[in-house]
């Protein structure tokens, strides 16, 4: 079974400040791991995935994640913020067969003040 | 156009009515599945396939039928729609390592 919880259903940050989007995760199995960002009236786009390759992962828009086995953990940061970074992220795991379903967290709504 | 469609975009029913949400792919992707988002739940599975005519259920399947007979089609039915089904609706496909996601059918039932 797998599980994913997002601490933290909205988190607000300034303009140019550290994103931190804390995902922990539960896998019976070694896990793949995704994080998916949602806009206003959206569908999902991925920003990066952990495939069982590099533990530091990079993604589109500045952002990265670091898979940390010891913590169950995948947070995903951002060095410095941007308006257009406000958005609804999710957090997601899979199995590492390539064919199980994505099972995802509930979601962080990222504000971004000016 | 490549990549994976859904419709409607936008749907209101009525209770009791059937209605069907459409998905269709261009990949040939084996894996499809349907999700429901709602608000402070994040996605849940409702039905993946694994293959043409293999289907199983999700966490939330009750109230929802669907079908595979052909690898780029997987529509999702709702054989008697409630209230408590108004959600937005997202199909999805799988490689070996990511998933691809429609751009989601808003679905109200009144």
């Amino acid at each position: 079974a797998q599980s994913v919880t997002q601490l933290g259903s909205h988190v607000s940050v300034s303009e140019g400040a550290l994103v931190l989007l804390r995902c922990n995760y539960s896998s019976s199995v070694p896990p793949y791991l995704f994080w998916y960002v949602q806009y206003p009236n959206q569908g999902l786009q991925l920003l990066l995935k952990y495939t069982s390759a590099a533990t530091l992962v990079k993604g589109i828009n500045g952002f990265e994640a670091e898979f940390k086995k010891s913590e169950t953990s995948f947070h995903l940061t951002k060095p410095s913020a941007h308006m257009s970074d406000a958005a609804e992220y999710f957090c997601a795991v899979s199995g590492n067969s390539g064919n199980t379903p994505l099972v995802f967290g509930k979601g962080t709504r990222l504000s971004v003040i000016a | 156009d490549a990549g994976i469609t859904q419709s409607p975009r936008y749907k209101i029913t009525e209770t009791g009515r059937q209605v069907t949400l459409m998905c269709h792919q261009t990949w040939s992707h084996s894996y499809m599945f349907w999700y429901r988002q709602d608000l402070g739940h994040g996605l849940r599975l409702i039905y993946y396939s694994a293959a043409a005519d293999i289907t199983d259920k999700g966490e939330v399947p009750d109230g929802y039928v669907v079908s595979r007979s052909k690898t780029e089609n997987f529509p999702l039915t709702l054989e008697s729609a409630t209230r408590s089904q108004t959600s937005v609706y997202f199909c999805a496909s799988k490689n070996t390592r990511e998933a691809f996601f429609g751009q989601g059918t808003r679905l109200t039932v009144v």
